[in-house]
């Protein structure tokens, strides 16, 4: 089992429609939890952190983070083009000495 | 303003050509790290620094070195030891105070066997 997983896609959804992307780690002492956007040839650019279980919301962006499921997902509202990219998934792992632990990433598609 | 520098942009390695990737920081962050991103898959750690003058190798750390002899500066060295360098490669750094932040990351150096 990998520590971190992700549906690797493509997921496809037209614009502005709600784009959902998930991810499930096996780290139970884990404790942070991030969201990254990578466009094509670019780094990775850090877009949501959640620490607690429950809801995040930053814009048209919202986290969820369900401890005891191991399950983290990101919601993207109103989906834009301008959406479309990889979207990974990092857990700071207490097992790894508190590195982050990537997932595989999922390419979202966002079609006009 | 604070950041990650990665140079250069492109490069490029000739057979059994040793090659060294720049990263520079100036956010006073005590922990670096060196990704490998192969197309179409996701990263994979090659070394990581928690401090000065320490290292610790990654899943992938055959074929490289690296150093960390400033807290600024880890440069990373793809040696002809390597025998598909060809990658994207990422440096990253975090705050070691910072555990529950993500990384920051530099725009990356793409290497590319000639």
């Amino acid at each position: 089992q990998k520590e971190v997983e992700q549906n690797s896609g493509p997921l496809s959804v037209p614009e502005g429609a709600i784009a959902s992307l998930n991810c499930t780690y096996s780290d139970r002492g884990s404790q942070s939890f991030f969201w990254y956007r990578q466009y094509s040839g670019k780094s990775p650019e850090l877009i949501m952190s959640i620490y607690s279980n429950g809801d995040k919301e930053d814009g048209r962006f919202t986290a969820q983070l369900n401890k005891a499921s191991q399950y983290v997902s990101l919601l993207i509202r109103d989906s834009q083009p301008s959406d479309s990219a990889t979207y990974l998934c990092a857990v700071n792992s207490y097992n790894q000495g508190g590195k982050l632990i990537f997932g595989q990433g999922t390419e979202l598609s966002v079609k006009p | 303003d604070g950041g990650i520098t990665q140079s250069p942009k492109y490069l490029f390695r000739k057979e059994g050509q040793n090659v060294t990737l720049s990263c520079e920081q100036n956010l006073n962050h005590d922990a670096m790290y060196w990704y490998r991103q192969d197309p179409g898959q996701g990263l994979r750690l090659i070394y990581y620094s928690q401090i000065v003058n320490d290292f610790q190798k990654g899943d992938i750390a055959e074929g490289y070195s690296v150093s960390r002899e400033k807290k600024e500066s880890f440069p990373l060295t793809v040696t002809s030891a390597q025998k598909n360098p060809t990658a994207f490669y990422l440096c990253a750094s975090r705050g070691a105070r910072d555990s529950n932040y993500g990384y920051t990351f530099g725009s990356g150096t793409r290497l590319t066997v000639v």
